[in-house]
């Protein structure tokens, strides 16, 4: 168990639809990245906050957005959503950002029908 | 722009056949490199992170090692259980992107 805690586990919704994806880092951490990984693709970079900031943005779409709140948990929304969204959704967390390692979570699997 | 590359995509390895997965990576400033294991449907499991050149890192039938260029995961006498996708990921001075993965070996290990 690497202590980061994403929910839901499973999401199926349909085209057109919004949702929104909840990450809950480590105790301690500050930094949370958001990851997508398909089939073909390997994981690709969305954006990370730290300590409620944002401080990286990778090729996140116009309709995906994210934030970090107080407490340090994270969500990721999902709008307009495409057959092409259909994906495992990662959550990771580290101390600081930069240099050191990022616990991932287990994931949300996102099917879009 | 960062770039990691791993290699093979894909090993079969009987049990007890050690073998090296090879991850090669371009990086302006490398504040350190990371190795992963993914199991299907899982997140990825930290194994290692290594920080320069000549710098290893060992754990069970697994060990890193690091050169200015790539890195080098050593698998010693591996075992079902290790099948498994294992990625490299780096993290460098510039850019934009925190950790840059590559797209990972596939580890087959057969009994």
């Amino acid at each position: 168990d690497s202590g980061v805690t994403q929910t839901p586990k499973h999401l199926i919704t349909a085209t057109g639809q919004r949702v929104t994806l909840r990450c809950s880092p480590r105790s301690g951490d500050l930094s949370v990245y958001w990851y997508q990984q398909s089939l073909d693709q390997g994981l690709q970079f969305l954006i990370q906050y730290y300590n409620g900031e944002e401080r990286a943005k990778g090729n996140i779409l116009e309709r995906f957005s994210a934030q970090q709140f107080p407490d340090l948990h994270s969500e990721l929304n999902l709008s307009s959503l495409e057959l092409g969204d259909s994906a495992l959704y990662f959550c990771a967390s580290s101390k600081t950002w930069g240099n050191t390692e990022a616990f991932f979570g287990q994931g949300t699997r996102l099917t879009v029908v | 722009e960062d770039q990691v590359t791993q290699s093979p995509e894909a090993l079969r390895l009987q049990e007890g056949e050690s073998s090296s997965l090879n991850c090669s990576y371009t990086v302006s400033g490398l504040r350190g490199l990371f190795w992963y294991r993914q199991d299907p449907g899982k997140g990825p499991e930290f194994l290692f992170t290594l920080y320069s050149a000549g710098e290893e890192k060992e754990k069970e039938r697994l060990k890193a090692t690091l050169t200015k260029k790539e890195s080098f995961l050593h698998i010693t006498a591996p075992k079902p259980e290790d099948s498994a996708t294992y990625l490299c990921a780096v993290c460098g001075n510039s850019g934009n992107t925190p950790l840059v993965f590559g797209k990972g070996t596939r580890l087959s290990v057969i009994a």
